[in-house]
C-alpha cells in the first residue's frame, strides 16, 4: 500500500486560508471515503482535527474543513492562526481494517 | 480522562526483539479497539497493527506481519506490541492510539506520547 501525497510544505500568513490536499486511489480514498486529518506540534503527539472526511471531532475549532472528490481528499484552515503552524497528516481507511497514512504537509503561518 | 502511556522502547540490534506496552486508562479495552502506529523522519506516520475490541481480530500492516505480534491484557488495560525479527527500517517512534469506533469512526481520536525503537 503506497503512502498518500501530500505537498511537502504550504505557508500562508495570519488571517488568510490555505488548503492541504491528499491524493490517493480508488483503493483508499476513493473506495471507503473513510479520511481523517491530524495536527502534529513539534515533538507531539497527532492530534485528531477532522474525521469521516468532513467532520470535526468535539474541540477543533471550525475554521478546520475537511473535503473530498474521487480519490482526493483536502484539508482547509481558513482565518489561519499562529498557533496552526504544525505538520498535517491525513489518513485513509483501505480496507481489511488496513489504513494508509499521507506523506505529511508542514503549514507555516 | 482517556490516556494511553506508551513504554518500552530502546536500541536493539538488527535480528534482535523487543516488547512494547500501551497502558490505558478512561476506558475499557472491550470498546475500543487499539492501534499501533510508527513514525520516521523520512517515511512519516505508518500505520502498523491493530487489536480489535473483542481481542481476537487482529490485523497488520504487510511491512511488519510475520515479525511483529499485537496482544492485550484486560486485566492489567495494556496493549503490547512484539517486535521480532528487527530490521534498520524499523526504526521509528512507535505510538499506541485509540480507534474512535461508533463516536469517530475509522479514526484515532486519542494517542500515546511515542516510544522510540532504535534498531542498530
Amino acid at each position: 500500500q503506497s503512502a498518500l501525497t501530500q505537498p511537502a510544505s504550504v505557508s500562508g500568513s495570519a488571517g488568510q486560508s490555505i488548503t492541504i490536499s491528499c491524493i490517493g486511489s480508488s483503493s483508499d480514498i476513493g473506495g471507503y471515503n473513510f479520511v481523517s486529518w491530524y495536527q502534529q506540534h513539534p515533538g507531539k503527539a497527532p492530534k485528531l482535527v477532522i474525521y469521516d472526511g468532513t467532520k470535526r471531532p468535539s474541540g477543533t475549532p471550525n475554521r478546520f474543513s475537511g473535503s473530498r472528490s474521487g480519490n482526493t481528499a483536502s484539508l482547509t484552515i481558513s482565518g489561519l492562526q499562529a498557533e496552526d503552524e504544525a505538520d498535517y497528516h491525513c489518513c485513509a481507511y483501505a480496507g481489511a481494517s488496513t489504513y494508509v497514512f499521507g506523506t505529511g504537509t508542514k503549514v507555516t503561518v | 480522562q482517556v490516556q494511553l502511556v506508551d513504554s518500552g522502547g530502546g536500541v536493539v540490534q538488527p535480528g534482535g526483539s523487543l516488547t512494547l506496552s500501551c497502558s490505558v486508562s478512561g476506558f475499557s479495552l472491550t470498546s475500543h479497539a487499539v492501534h499501533w502506529v510508527r513514525q520516521t523522519p523520512a517515511k512519516g506516520l505508518e500505520w502498523v497493527a491493530v487489536i480489535g475490541y473483542h481481542g481476537q481480530k487482529k490485523f497488520y500492516a504487510y511491512s511488519v506481519s510475520g515479525r511483529f505480534t499485537i496482544s492485550r491484557d484486560n486485566s492489567s488495560d495494556t496493549v503490547y506490541l512484539q517486535l521480532s525479527n528487527l530490521r534498520t527500517e524499523d526504526t521509528a517512534v512507535y505510538y499506541c492510539a485509540r480507534d474512535g469506533d461508533l463516536a469517530v469512526p475509522r479514526s484515532f481520536d486519542a494517542w500515546g506520547q511515542g516510544t522510540l525503537v532504535s534498531v542498530s
